[in-house]
């Protein structure tokens, strides 16, 4: 079945970078773009940014232009995204979530969630 | 970027209308898509581009727009359909969710 498959859950020490893998199945990898949410404790979901697993595009929300990084992998199906210089603030579970490249729908699969906790 | 505005929450009675809306000044151009959300769950697909329903959503669930406002409507609504709901929308280089709204059944 279609599925994305999150890397498991992380704690880090501030100013620390943290990378979140998502595995993709079931269905045409390079047809989708991967994006990635994330949701802190008790808030609503923030996009982060999307790639194009293709060709490497990316395209990221202002907020993390300068500490996020989007790449993927087509030869295992895979999606990764780096954050850095880590704060408190960056608690909260980070989501992929796939998006038809051809035509316009919503994020129809979820991966199941990565929960990073950033703490000293 | 531009905003996407939802009411904090929403309490309705089962079996009557629940109606949620989103308003923000660029809707009347963009697709919107909503998501239902349970404690500890990923979110969920339950409209997209505006009205549409995905495979799998009951139809109860239904979507509409007028002007820079779209209503996720849920009909006949039962205790499972309790959770916290996000419109999102996009233009060319942003991906926006709304506050989200809390839907309580009571």
């Amino acid at each position: 079945q279609v599925q994305l498959v999150q890397s498991g859950a992380e704690v880090k020490k501030p100013g620390a970078s943290v990378k979140v893998s998502c595995k993709a199945s079931g269905y045409t990898f390079n047809d989708y773009y991967v994006h990635w949410v994330r949701q802190a404790p008790g808030q609503g979901l923030e996009w982060m940014g999307r790639i194009t697993p293709y060709n490497g595009a990316t395209i990221s929300a202002q907020k993390f232009q300068d500490r996020a990084t989007m790449s993927s992998d087509t030869s295992i199906s895979t999606a990764y995204m780096q954050l850095n210089r880590l704060t408190s603030d960056d608690t909260a579970v980070y989501y992929c979530a796939r998006v038809p490249v051809r035509y316009y729908s919503g994020m129809d699969v979820w991966g199941q969630g990565t929960t990073v906790i950033v703490s000293s | 970027s531009f905003e996407l505005t939802q009411p904090p929450s929403v309490t309705v009675s089962p079996g009557q209308t629940a109606e949620i809306t989103c308003s923000g000044d660029a809707l009347p151009n963009q697709y919107v898509y909503w998501y239902q959300q349970k404690p500890g769950q990923a979110p969920i697909l339950v409209i997209h581009k505006d009205t549409e329903r995905p495979s799998g959503i009951p139809e109860r669930f239904s979507g509409s727009t007028s002007g820079k406002t779209v209503t996720l409507t849920i009909s006949g609504v039962r205790a499972e359909d309790e959770a916290d709901y996000y419109c999102q929308s996009a233009d060319s280089s942003d991906w926006v969710f709304g506050g989200g709204t809390k839907l309580t059944v009571l």
